[in-house]
């Protein structure tokens, strides 16, 4: 099974740095995803990380550490509209490959 | 192109009715997901699609809930005999495989409230 962890809640300013963190126990690993939510909206992708390292979007990066099961998005320049819900989910290995979600991290970007 | 969409958005039910969700994929995705959303909780899986096929129904919580997609397009979320625990955004997603570095594109979701 899988186990995703991130924190609930996160506030930063506006124009500050972000770094929403997630650790996973899975029995097999395949990739992991970044989503943003807003309130009320469907998810929307961010970024795909299966090998090590940081993968760099614009304002967003995200961070993969496969021996420690870890995982980051990094989010630069933050703007009021990044205001959202993050969820970082895990894919497993096998199979179609099914996709875990984590509970998310609501961010609240303040002036 | 059109993305995923869901009738109807909104849906307020009578605890022991009948609902039905829709989905409509991105034309041609071979891979279909019912998720399950409860207010501050991520999505949770209900049910996977490959084309017509129903290949995981492990998320389903009861047997009141029932999903189809008879041609391998359009899926239908059925649930019996709502009950409140039932009251949660529904949210659909499709793919263009479900494999590999695949991305599952997600609709607006139904919001179902049972009273």
């Amino acid at each position: 099974g899988q186990n995703i962890d991130q924190p609930t809640e996160m506030t930063a300013t506006e124009g500050a740095i972000v770094q929403i963190n997630c650790t996973y126990q899975t029995s097999g690993f395949n990739g992991l995803f970044w989503y943003q939510q807003h309130a009320g909206e469907a998810p929307t992708f961010l970024s795909y990380n299966v090998l090590d390292g940081l993968e760099e979007k614009g304002r967003f990066s995200s961070f993969l550490s496969r021996s420690k099961g870890y995982s980051y998005l990094l989010l630069k320049e933050l703007q009021m509209k990044d205001s959202a819900s993050y969820l970082c989910a895990v894919r497993a290995s096998g199979g179609y490959q099914k996709v875990t979600f984590g509970t998310g991290t609501k961010l609240q970007v303040i002036p | 192109g059109a993305g995923v969409s869901q009738s109807p958005r909104y849906k307020v039910a009578k605890r022991g009715q009948d609902v039905a969700l829709r989905c409509d994929p991105i034309s041609g995705h071979v891979s279909l997901f019912w998720y399950q959303q409860a207010l501050g909780q991520g999505p949770e899986f209900l049910t996977y699609f490959q084309n017509e096929a129903q290949l995981d129904k492990s998320g389903l919580p009861s047997d009141r809930f029932f999903a189809e997609r008879p041609e391998g397009s359009v899926s239908t979320l059925k649930i019996q005999r709502t009950q409140q625990e039932d009251s949660a955004v529904y949210l659909c997603a499709s793919s263009e495989w479900g494999q590999g570095t695949d991305t599952q594109y997600f609709g607006p979701g139904t919001r179902l409230t049972v009273l």
